[in-house]
């Protein structure tokens, strides 16, 4: 089946500094989503992408479509203590319209 | 809008007993909706994908017996454990599409339900 490569797969950064994440795949995705999930909750959508070189921002989020079709990346700017959580990048892909998830980022902000 | 809830918020059952989990879209409707299953630090798998009146897909590896399905109107989804086992431990969530979201395919999800087994 369709996967998706998640890195880093944990962050620790401090408060103010900016992030990076990304996801590639080996097979094209027509649809690339990016969710934040804390402890004990379920994922929250942050950016839906939809066209190959789109970008797309959310307050301090900003997500890419990957010109290529296989990855994304996300960048949150001027990090803060909530946005600790696990980051997830999923995707639809070919004609199979289930949601695939990468691995996730755990991503840690010393205050 | 695109708010979906489960009930309850977490359960500890025994051994043997069954456990049903239910997912309410509350400002939209979902003619499908999504079961997934987390295990600690690891990603979401997707158990089956529930239809409004129609049998749910499962994927493989997943016991149509033994986590039953139910979507039985478009704002309710349930999840039934039977037989439940310490294995069945786990965080479960669920999903729905929102028609009226972009391309309808973004995917909502609830805030999850955590079964502990004994």
């Amino acid at each position: 089946g369709q996967q998706l490569n998640q890195s880093p797969q944990s962050m620790f950064i401090q408060e103010g500094e900016d992030v990076s994440m990304n996801c590639t795949s080996s097979s094209i995705f027509n649809t690339w989503l990016w969710y934040k999930q804390d402890p004990g909750e379920g994922p929250v959508l942050l950016i839906a992408l939809y066209k190959a070189g789109e970008l797309t921002s959310n307050g301090r989020l900003t997500a890419q479509f990957g010109i290529t079709r296989k990855d994304s990346f996300l960048n949150i700017s001027a990090s803060i203590p909530s946005d600790v959580g696990i980051y997830f990048c999923a995707g639809y892909g070919g004609s199979n319209y289930k949601l695939t998830f990468g691995k996730g980022t755990l991503l840690t902000v010393n205050p | 809008g695109a708010v979906v809830s489960q009930h309850p918020s977490w359960v500890i059952c025994k051994s043997g007993t069954s456990v049903k989990i239910e997912c309410r879209s509350l400002d939209f409707q979902a003619t499908t909706m999504f079961w997934y299953r987390q295990f600690p630090k690891q990603s979401l798998m997707l158990m089956a994908t529930s239809n409004e009146g129609s049998k749910a897909t499962y994927e493989q590896g997943v016991e149509k017996d033994k986590f039953l399905i139910n979507h039985a109107s478009l704002t309710l989804s349930t999840l039934t454990v039977t037989s439940a086992h310490p294995e069945d431990s786990s965080f479960y969530i669920c999903s729905a599409r929102e028609p009226l979201a972009a391309q309808q395919l973004e995917q909502f999800f609830g805030p999850g339900t955590r079964l502990t087994v004994l």
